[in-house]
């Protein structure tokens, strides 16, 4: 089984600035990795995927970068409606595609 | 609009069933791969069970092998998971997801709200 790491567990920052968020993978996964983004109460939503691909609808704040192994999420300029939990997933080994333990971003 | 509703959560004991049930809209079902995704009471998301288009193939996490069953019917539009022997651990929001692959990746690009399943005695 692949195993996900992200970091870190826990984050704090403020509006406006820049953060990063990393996610390991056990193997290779090319760049088999999408990353959600959810709000206490409410489900998921897809933000990046195949790495750096931008899902529609989602601002161009959010970035995402990597291959292999190690994997980045990027949001620069953070709004008030970005606090929340990260997680990534890997679908190299589609249809069971583990996640991260999850990132929680909350405010400074 | 796609859009995923979850229904069929509830209490029940452990030893017990539930069948949940995912209505979905908005796209040609029959041709996506969907899948069931939990979360416990404050933990991450885990990765439960996928279907291929048409039920072509079913997938399950080592967890709960043995125990649940999805499965979906294209005339309906609703895709099914249903758990047998439930454990305390089955605790949990058991979201649905749509799976699209193509080109672009792989990946989960609609969720559904959620249905709570609390196993308890």
């Amino acid at each position: 089984d692949i195993q996900m790491t992200q970091s870190p567990s826990s984050l704090s920052a403020s509006v406006g600035d820049r953060v990063t968020i990393t996610c390991r993978a056990s193997q290779s996964i090319s760049n088999y990795l999408n990353w959600y983004q959810q709000k206490p109460g409410k489900a998921p939503k897809l933000l990046i995927y195949t790495a750096s691909s931008l899902q529609g609808g989602v601002p161009s704040r959010f970035s995402g970068s990597g291959s292999g192994t190690d994997f980045t999420l990027t949001i620069n300029s953070l709004q008030p409606e970005d606090f929340a939990t990260y997680y990534c997933q890997q679908s190299y080994s589609n249809p069971m595609c583990s996640f991260g333990q999850g990132t929680k971003l909350e405010i400074k | 609009e796609v859009q995923l509703l979850e229904s069929g959560g509830g209490w029940v004991q452990p030893g017990g069933s539930l069948r949940l049930a995912c209505a979905a809209s908005g796209f040609t079902f029959s041709t996506y791969a969907m899948s069931w995704v939990r979360q416990a009471p404050g933990r991450g998301l885990e990765w439960v069970s996928a279907i291929g288009d048409r039920g072509t193939s079913t997938y399950y996490a080592d967890s709960v092998k043995g125990r649940f069953t999805i499965s979906r019917d294209d005339s309906k539009n609703t895709l099914y998971l249903q758990m047998n022997s439930l454990r305390v651990e089955d605790t949990a929001v058991y979201y649905c997801a749509k799976g699209t692959s193509d080109s672009g990746g792989i990946r989960d690009d609609y969720w559904g709200q959620g249905t709570l399943v609390t196993v308890s005695s």
